[in-house]
């Protein structure tokens, strides 16, 4: 089955400094990789998606790539606030199939 | 997106005794999921409701240990059987409705479950 493998498990910014957050998938038919926030005690919530057919996707602050030949993509974070510390999960699916997740990145911001 | 509700939010249990925990969905969404979060960990997935027909459990999960129901397209229950202290977890649905085309999962607020 799909392995996703999420790193660094920690990481820890200034405020309003970049953020990268990569995962690197096993199957080389997942098709659909989307990024979920979680703050402390609060469900996952989507934050930004991405699909095989197209290499990058942009809302405002929150950018995902994908290299679909190596198997990877990121969440990049710019201008990085207080409010953006949370966990951070990645995953893949082949689309109309179940999610598997990564094991998460603990975000912190520094004030 | 779809307005999910899980009943109970928390609950203390003692060993040995079962809990259902319930996911209700403001619309109706063609798949439902349960998952799994123990304390600082990722999400595993238990298994996916079927409307009218068994789960579909993952590797590691049994129906006579989380037997799922789903009697309709807003509805699900899991329970929890037999708890021990490692069943002490954020148990999750979520929903995809791929009648709209989509395959985007949305999460429950979770059931906090803690086994004594």
């Amino acid at each position: 089955g799909e392995n996703v493998e999420q790193h660094p498990s920690t990481l820890s910014v200034q405020e309003g400094d970049s953020a990268v957050i990569k995962c690197t998938y096993s199957d080389s038919a997942s098709n659909y990789f989307p990024w979920y926030k979680q703050e402390l005690g609060k469900r996952p919530q989507l934050i930004i998606d991405i699909r095989s057919n197209v290499g990058e996707k942009k809302d405002q602050r929150i950018a995902v790539t994908l290299n679909k030949t190596a198997k990877h993509f990121s969440l990049h974070i710019t201008e990085t606030q207080p409010e953006d510390s949370a966990v951070y999960f990645c995953a893949a699916s082949k689309g109309n199939e179940k999610l598997t997740f990564g094991t998460g990145t603990r975000l912190t911001i520094i004030p | 997106s779809a307005v999910i509700s899980q009943k109970p939010s928390r609950d203390i249990c003692q060993r040995g005794t079962s809990l259902t925990i319930q996911c209700q969905v403001d619309s109706q969404v063609t798949m439902m999921f349960w998952y799994r979060q123990q304390p600082r960990q990722s999400l595993t997935l238990i298994a996916t409701a079927n409307q009218g027909s068994e789960a579909t459990y993952e590797s590691g999960f049994v129906i006579d240990k989380f037997p799922i129901s789903r009697p309709n397209l807003t509805f699900s229950t899991l329970t929890v059987s037999n708890m021990s202290p490692e069943d002490s977890s954020i148990y999750l649905c979520s929903v995809e409705d791929r009648d709209r085309g989509t395959d985007t999962q949305y999460f429950g607020p979770g059931t906090r479950l803690t086994v004594l």
